[in-house]
């Protein structure tokens, strides 16, 4: 079984410039999660969708971020612009909530590092 | 607000002993428990996980303790191999939307 896919792994911007983050879930699962990890810090939930509508956004910078995850598959995570506080890695993680079935086991991909100079 | 505390950043153990990595949790909406395990430059793991129904739970070398009165979980690994050296998150499971929180995570680092 295919892992959660994200690209790119690594980019570097300059503050104000824009970046996107594209992910692709395990396929079957519904529910598909993007995380914030600052370095030092636990991962940090940005934004939550089951299947193609937000469950959660309460933790997005609206001003800035952007996502969407068209047709329930794939998902884009946008800044912009970026600022330096932005530099982190980016985590997308899917489950498959499965009616009664739940597993609660998120399953993550290799997370895209931004670096904003 | 952090829901989900690590307060130990790391922990060094010798190999072959029992590792405890400490979690505490604010908020009784939580139900589920779960322990992620991440290498450098990988994504985390999953690794064991607990309900918040039961008070225990066990897997191989690892076992994961609930004691929902205290708010407080811990994560066993015992015995301690080099290969276990990571960085351990705690994570939680809010019952009303399948929303997931992590602590800041604990560096184990086993010593051969």
């Amino acid at each position: 079984e295919a892992g959660v896919a994200q690209s790119p792994r690594y980019k570097i911007i300059e503050k104000r410039q824009s970046v996107a983050f594209w992910c692709n879930p395990i396929s079957g699962h519904a529910t598909l999660y993007w995380y914030q990890q600052i370095l030092g810090q636990g991962p940090k939930l940005l934004i939550q969708f089951q299947n193609n509508g937000v469950v959660d956004d309460s933790q997005l910078p609206k001003d800035r971020f952007s996502a969407e995850r068209l047709k329930g598959v794939d998902s884009t995570l946008k800044i912009q612009p970026a600022k330096l506080e932005d530099s982190a890695v980016y985590l997308c993680a899917s489950s498959y909530p499965g009616g009664l079935v739940f597993t609660g086991e998120l399953f993550f991909g290799e997370g895209s590092r931004l670096t904003v100079l | 607000d952090q829901q989900v505390k690590q307060n130990s950043p790391s922990l060094s153990v010798q190999e072959g002993r029992i590792s405890i990595l400490n979690c505490d949790y604010t908020n009784s909406m939580f139900d589920y428990f779960l322990w992620y395990k991440k290498y450098p430059a990988e994504g985390p793991t999953f690794l064991i996980s607990i309900s918040s129904i039961k008070d225990k739970n066990e897997d191989g070398r690892f076992t994961v303790f609930l004691n929902k009165s205290a708010k407080h979980l811990s994560l066993h690994i015992v015995p301690s191999q080099p290969g276990d050296s990571a960085v351990y998150f705690c994570a939680a499971r809010a019952n009303t939307g399948n929303q997931f929180y992590f602590g800041t995570g604990t560096s184990l680092t086993v010593i051969p």
